[in-house]
This record gives structure tokens, C-alpha cells and sequence, in this order.
């Protein structure tokens, strides 16, 4: 299965600003998916990537705020833009093969 | 409705006891995948076990099992011979449709600790 890696692994940003978060694949993928895990919370889609195409946002997030680019089949980023406090999570990126999907170590966010 | 159904916020189990972590779930879908994740601490998101609707033996990874019950809509997670490691948050997740190309819808979590 296919291997993710993810940076940066946390950071810790000023409200307002924005941070950009890379996933590189060490294989080529179709789909890309990207997920907020607020603390304590389950894993939740914001948006999932398809290369060469606009991604598909789900309900209550908006490409102004979580704007994604996928150049090619190996690549990713997920900028979370004007941060708040109530950004603070950790992010994860993921991608699906046959039967596991494969997830990066993750970013972890605190807007302070 | 929920899709995914996980009731047990918290679980506790000796070492080296067996625990079953609950998982229910909600498709209309013929054609689904079931997925169970672990999750330490330090928020890594690690693959345990699959199991595909149509797929007729309950799916095994080593001390990992699925108890896949269709008619119910039951794939509990079964973790042999618990080990102080286990500790971590588990998660249910599924997969409508076939092949893929489709997003997972995870549960609310099980947070799992293994005594002495």
C-alpha cells in the first residue's frame, strides 16, 4: 500500500494567518482525501482531491477556507486559511488502495 | 441516522484478555467495506482489519479478528490476548460503494486501555 508522508507534523500559528500542509504519495493515486479531527472528536471529510480537477468540499466547509491543490497524482496540500483558536486540530491527509486506506502521520494545529 | 454506530466511549481490559470493541452501521449500499483503524496518542492513524460485504469468512490479521454480522449490521472488532501496546483510540470506519474512489465514515471512537 501506498506510503504518505505529511508536513509539518504540528505547528503552532497565530490567528489570521495560514498554514499550508503537504502530503507526498511515493506511488501515484487517484484520490486524495483530507480530514479535521477536532480534540476528543472522530475524524471528519473535508474534502477530497482528484487530480486535475476542483475538489469536492462536504457540507460546512468551504474552499476559501480550506483551499486544495492537487498538481499531480503524487501530491497534495491543504492551506487552512484565516485561522481561529477553533481551527486547532489535527489534520490528516489519506488515500484509498483495494482494502486499507492510508493515512499521513498527521498535522497537528494549535491557533493560538 | 448515523452511519456508523461505535456506544462504548471507553473500554477497559486485563493484559492478556480478549475485549470486543462494538461497531454498527447504516447502508443501503449492496456493495460496502468495513474498516477498523487504531490510533495512539500521537494521532498516526494505523490500519487493523477489513472486511467486504460480500466476503463470507470473518476477515483475521493476527490477534485482530472481525465479527462480521450482515443481518445485523454488526462488525465488532475482537482483540485476542490484549498487550499494554493495545492502548490507544479505535475506530470504526466504512465504505459505501465499490472499489475506490470513495471516503470513509468513521465512528465517534472507542478509547481502549489495557491493564496490568
Amino acid at each position: 500500500s501506498a506510503v504518505i508522508s505529511q508536513k509539518p507534523s504540528r505547528d503552532i500559528c497565530q490567528r489570521g494567518t495560514s498554514l499550508t500542509i503537504q502530503c507526498q504519495v511515493d506511488s501515484q493515486v487517484t484520490m486524495m482525501f483530507w480530514y479535521r479531527q477536532q480534540p476528543g472528536q472522530s475524524l471528519t471529510l473535508i474534502a477530497t482531491a482528484n487530480q486535475g480537477s476542483e475538489a469536492t468540499y462536504e457540507s460546512g466547509f468551504v474552499i476559501d477556507k480550506f483551499p486544495i491543490s492537487r498538481p499531480n497524482l503524487t501530491f497534495s496540500t491543504l492551506t487552512v486559511s484565516n485561522m481561529s483558536p477553533e481551527d486547532s486540530s489535527i489534520y490528516l491527509c489519506s488515500t484509498d488502495s483495494n482494502y486499507g486506506y492510508t493515512f499521513g502521520s498527521g498535522t497537528r494545529l494549535t491557533v493560538v | 441516522a448515523q452511519k456508523i454506530t461505535q456506544t462504548q466511549p471507553g473500554m477497559f481490559v486485563q493484559e492478556k484478555e480478549a475485549v470486543t470493541l462494538d461497531c454498527t452501521y447504516d447502508t443501503s449500499d449492496q456493495s460496502y467495506g468495513l474498516f477498523w483503524y487504531k490510533q495512539p496518542s500521537s494521532g498516526e492513524m494505523i490500519f487493523l482489519i477489513y472486511q467486504g460485504s460480500y466476503d463470507e469468512q470473518n476477515a483475521t490479521e493476527g490477534r485482530y479478528s472481525l465479527n462480521f454480522q450482515k443481518a445485523r449490521k454488526s462488525a465488532n472488532l475482537v482483540i485476542s490476548a490484549s498487550q499494554l501496546g493495545d492502548s490507544a483510540m479505535y475506530f470504526c470506519a466504512m465504505r459505501e460503494g465499490a472499489g475506490g474512489g470513495n471516503k470513509l465514515t468513521f465512528g465517534t471512537g472507542t478509547q481502549l486501555k489495557v491493564e496490568l
